[in-house]
């Protein structure tokens, strides 16, 4: 079974320019999240998807973060214009949400994102 | 407020030796808690999870957590430590409404 696939590993820009990451998790997983893991710091929910549809955002900074899971299974996540306290790791993850849903997330090896 | 607090930044112990690395939550009813292990510039790894049952679970790479529901705790352990367990633990609590919340994270360093 393919894991949760994410991309790039690694991106590097200046302040005020815009990044895209982008996920895709594991075949059947209807839920979706990412975290936004600041060096030192445990993962920080950004927002959750189910299927294509947000049921958290309440942490995502909307001014310059934005995301979207238009068919319900790869997501995007954007960042314009960065700051240099975006630095951080993002992690998608995905967990399976069926009849009886174990509770264990699914990650992705993470975006590493460095803001000059 | 729902939490995960994991007390200790930084966890050391020599290879060999027996390792802890505690937890304790406070969320309303019956959760889902989970562990987790981050290897350098990796994601998170599925440790071990309490859901119900016998209060001492049994996860990957030797390692076992005891949940204990007065004190609501649910500490990481292993009978002896590896130089290779060294890397980063989060406790986790999963709740309703598929939400997932996360400690702070431990670092276990093991000596050789």
């Amino acid at each position: 079974e393919a894991g949760v696939a994410q991309s790039p590993r690694y991106k590097i820009i200046e302040k005020r320019q815009s990044v895209a990451f982008w996920c895709n998790p594991i075949s059947g997983h209807a839920t979706l999240y990412w975290y936004q893991q600041i060096l030192g710091q445990g993962p920080k929910l950004l927002i959750q998807f189910q299927n294509n549809g947000v049921v958290d955002d309440s942490q995502l900074p909307k001014d310059r973060f934005s995301a979207e899971r238009l068919k319900g299974v790869d997501s995007t996540l954007k960042i314009q214009p960065a700051k240099l306290e975006d630095s951080a790791v993002y992690l998608c993850a995905s967990s399976f949400t069926g009849q009886k849903p174990t509770g264990e997330l699914f990650f992705g090896e993470g975006s590493r994102l460095t803001v000059l | 407020a729902q939490s995960v607090a994991q007390p200790e930044d930084q966890v050391n112990v020599a290879e060999g030796n027996p390792l802890t690395v505690k937890c304790t939550y406070s969320v309303s009813g019956n959760p889902y808690l989970f562990w987790y292990v981050q290897y350098p510039n990796r994601g998170l790894q599925f440790l071990l999870k309490y859901i119900t049952g016998d209060n001492l679970v049994k996860g990957s790479y030797g390692f076992e957590a005891e949940f204990n529901k007065s004190q609501t705790s649910f500490h990481l352990k292993k009978p002896s430590a590896l130089v290779s367990d060294s890397a980063l633990y989060f406790c986790a609590v999963y709740t309703g409404g598929f939400k997932t919340i996360f400690g702070a994270g431990t670092r276990l360093f093991v000596k050789a």
